[in-house]
């Protein structure tokens, strides 16, 4: 079992629906990154979490620590926020800093 | 610009090649960090620098892979006799301090791939 778990590998929903992407992580961690990857390769950091709640725009990102559970939503959703989406875990253990990415959401919205 | 640079954006190289790949984070970030993305996965972490230096290093980078940062500036992942499975993206992210801001800025990656 991967330490990142995300649901829908693939979302394709009609232009203005709410979305909703989830991740489940198995270790303890001390913060949560939500990043958008469009083709092409290029990752954008959308949050980061390490509790609670943050909006940005259209974009919202909560996280419960007890449940080890995160999610990404997006209001009013349109076909420019077509793009993977990927969780990214830090564990809590003293001295490490590496990310522990999940698979990411492919996302596509129909105009 | 002053976004994460990295060069080249592709490589193509031929199985048993040396390649170095670059990368000059934003100039006022301390932290750097090298990662592989293969088509369909997230990324995985290769190794990290704290100014110029190497503080982990992943088991996935073989005797094979190097990295440097010998001025706490611009790195350089180094792949010697490369292998057709070492193709895929390799990324560079880089931050200012843990503390402070944690918020990672990647650079678009250098694709390689190894026939």
């Amino acid at each position: 079992k991967n330490e990142v778990e995300q649901s829908p590998q693939n979302l394709t929903a009609q232009e203005g629906e709410f979305i909703t992407i989830n991740c489940s992580y198995s270790v303890g961690i001390s913060a949560l990154h939500w990043l958008q990857q469009h083709p092409g390769g290029g990752i954008v950091s959308l949050f980061m979490l390490s509790s609670g709640k943050k909006k940005h725009g259209r974009l919202i990102a909560t996280i419960n620590i007890q449940e080890k559970h995160s999610s990404l939503h997006i209001t009013a959703s349109h076909p420019r926020d077509s793009a993977v989406y990927i969780c990214a875990v830090r564990s809590d253990r003293f001295g490490n800093e590496k990310l522990t990415f999940g698979t990411g959401t492919r996302l596509t919205i129909i105009p | 610009d002053t976004g994460v640079s990295q060069d080249p954006r592709h490589k193509i190289t031929k199985r048993g090649q040396n390649v170095t790949f670059r990368c000059d984070p934003i100039s006022e970030h301390n932290r750097l960090y090298w990662y592989r993305q293969t088509l369909g996965q997230g990324p995985e972490f290769l190794t990290y620098f704290q100014n110029e230096a190497q503080l982990e290093k992943s088991r996935l980078l073989s005797d094979r892979f190097s990295a440097e940062r010998p001025k706490g500036s611009f790195s350089t992942l180094e792949i010697q006799r490369t292998e057709q499975g070492d193709s895929a993206m390799y990324l560079c992210a880089s931050s200012v301090d843990r503390v402070a801001n944690e918020k990672l800025f990647f650079g678009s990656g250098t694709q390689l791939s190894v026939l």
